[in-house]
C-alpha cells in the first residue's frame, strides 16, 4: 500500500513569513493530492489540491507543488496570518483510498 | 454546496450503551466514509459506502457497525463500545471511491465512559 509521509510536524512562523510542508509518498500509481486544514474542534477542510498531470496550482497565497520524480509534494503559504494556525495533513490517493500524512501543526505568531 | 452534516455534535455513553451517529449529504455523492480521529493523529479509514455498497476496514471490530438506509444517508452504530474508542468520528463523502475530493463533515465528538 501507500505510505505519505510528512514533515515538519510542528512549524512555527512569524505573521507574514511564508510556511512550507512537505510530503513524499511511495505509490507512483497515486495520481491525486489533496491538503487539508483541520482547525480545533472541526473537521478536516479542503484546501488546495492537484492532480498528477500538473507540476504547480496556485489559489491566492496557497499553493502546492508536485515532483512526480522524485514522489514529493508541498504545500506553501506566504503571507501567513494568524487564522492560518491549524493542523495541516496532506494525502494521496491511488483510486483505492486516500492516505493521510502524520500532520504539521502550524502556529502563525502575531 | 459542498456541506455534510454530522449529528450529534458531542456524545458521551456508557460502554453498554447503544447509540447512532448519523451523517447526511445532499451532493449528489455516490461515495460516502466513517473516519476516525484521535488526537493529534490523521483520520483513520473505517467503512466506505460507493453506490450503497459496503467496503469494510478488517480491523474495525464489531462493536462499530455501518449502515446506508441511501445514498444520501450514513449511520453509524455503536454497541458495547470501549473507553479506547472515544475519539473523533469524522464522515466524509465523493463523487466516487477513491480519486475524487472527499468532503468532510464536522465530527462527532465521542467519549465512551
Amino acid at each position: 500500500g501507500e505510505n505519505v509521509e510528512q514533515h515538519p510536524s510542528t512549524l512555527s512562523v512569524q505573521e507574514g513569513d511564508s510556511a512550507v510542508i512537505k510530503c513524499t509518498y511511495s505509490d507512483s500509481a497515486s495520481n491525486y493530492f489533496p491538503w487539508y486544514k483541520q482547525e480545533l474542534g472541526k473537521g478536516p477542510q479542503l484546501i488546495i489540491d492537484i492532480r498528477s498531470n500538473v507540476g504547480e496550482k496556485k489559489d491566492q497565497r496557497i499553493a502546492v507543488t508536485l515532483n512526480k520524480t522524485a514522489k514529493h509534494f508541498s504545500l506553501h503559504i506566504t503571507e501567513t496570518q494568524p487564522e492560518d494556525s491549524a493542523v495541516y495533513f496532506c494525502a494521496a490517493s491511488n483510486e483505492d483510498q486516500f492516505y493521510f500524512g502524520t500532520g504539521t501543526s502550524l502556529t502563525v505568531i502575531p | 454546496d459542498t456541506e455534510v452534516t454530522q449529528t450529534p455534535k458531542h456524545l458521551v455513553m456508557g460502554m453498554t450503551n447503544k447509540k447512532s451517529l448519523k451523517c447526511e449529504q445532499h451532493m449528489g455523492h455516490r461515495a460516502m466514509y466513517w473516519y476516525k480521529q484521535k488526537a493529534k493523529k490523521p483520520p483513520e479509514l473505517m467503512f466506505v459506502y460507493s453506490y450503497e455498497k459496503l467496503s469494510i476496514n478488517e480491523s474495525v471490530p464489531s462493536r462499530f457497525s455501518p449502515e446506508c438506509p441511501n445514498s444520501s444517508l450514513l449511520n453509524l452504530h455503536l454497541h458495547a463500545l470501549q473507553p479506547e474508542d472515544s475519539a473523533l468520528y469524522l464522515c466524509a463523502s465523493s463523487q466516487e471511491e477513491g480519486r475524487d475530493t472527499q468532503y468532510f463533515g464536522p465530527g462527532t465528538r465521542l467519549t465512551v465512559l
